[in-house]
């Protein structure tokens, strides 16, 4: 089955620090790999995706990610934090065969010290 | 703008109840999927629908039931709640990945706490 690991799951930073965290799947054939973004109190939304072409996408709030297949990677990075950034964010993998399911990663808390 | 609604933010129901979780989108998306949402777990889909009156099992489907009658509404039942589903139950909808534009959009949740 289809899997996704996010590495960091508590992430405390304080702020203009960078920001990576790590997310690989183990699907081995053509992906869609996204990361939402949770701001406490709010539905989740999407942040950034990548479904083809340029391996670097960028998304809302400075956010970017890289596609890097031969790591089954799609990690996720901001140059320089604010407080505001602070809330949960998952990674998500969909595989284009069959039923269009989407299997998400157990998410990352991010913390921003002010 | 897209909008998922669902029909109640907190509900607290007793161990057997048979429990209908209400999940309506607006923007005539084929794919609707229920999850719950747990510290430490993440989002883990229990079932997810792509048309009316078609289902999939999710990964923990267990316990639950859905039904889709109306291609914007899609409802979540736990036929017998049991506190082991104390969770935080979040609806979303999207539309079919050939359409170009796919990402899903997601309810404000419901957090359902079983005593």
């Amino acid at each position: 089955a289809q899997s996704v690991s996010q590495h960091n799951h508590h992430v405390i930073l304080s702020e203009a620090a960078s920001l990576e965290l790590g997310c690989n799947y183990s699907y081995g054939g053509t992906v869609n790999l996204f990361w939402y973004v949770q701001y406490p109190g709010q539905h989740l939304q999407l942040l950034l995706k990548y479904f083809s072409g340029d391996p670097l996408v960028k998304g809302i709030k400075g956010f970017e990610a890289e596609f890097i297949k031969s790591k089954f990677s799609f990690n996720l990075r901001k140059p320089s934090v604010q407080w505001s950034d602070t809330a949960e964010y998952f990674c998500a993998v969909l595989n284009s065969g069959g039923y269009q399911k989407v299997t998400f990663g157990i998410g990352t808390k991010l913390q921003v010290i002010p | 703008d897209v909008k998922v609604t669902q029909s109640s933010r907190y509900l607290v129901k007793r161990t057997g109840e048979k429990v209908f979780l209400e999940c309506v989108q607006d923007m005539d998306h084929e794919n609707m999927f229920w999850y719950r949402q747990d510290p430490g777990l993440g989002l883990r889909l229990i079932y997810f629908s792509y048309d009316v009156k078609m289902k999939e099992k999710g990964d923990i489907p267990e316990g639950y039931s859905v039904s889709r009658e109306k291609k914007e509404r899609f409802s979540l039942i736990l036929e017998s709640a049991s506190t082991n589903q104390t969770s935080m139950y979040l609806c979303a909808s999207s539309p079919h990945l050939g359409q170009g534009k796919y990402e899903q959009y997601f309810g404000p949740g419901t957090r359902l706490t079983v005593t």
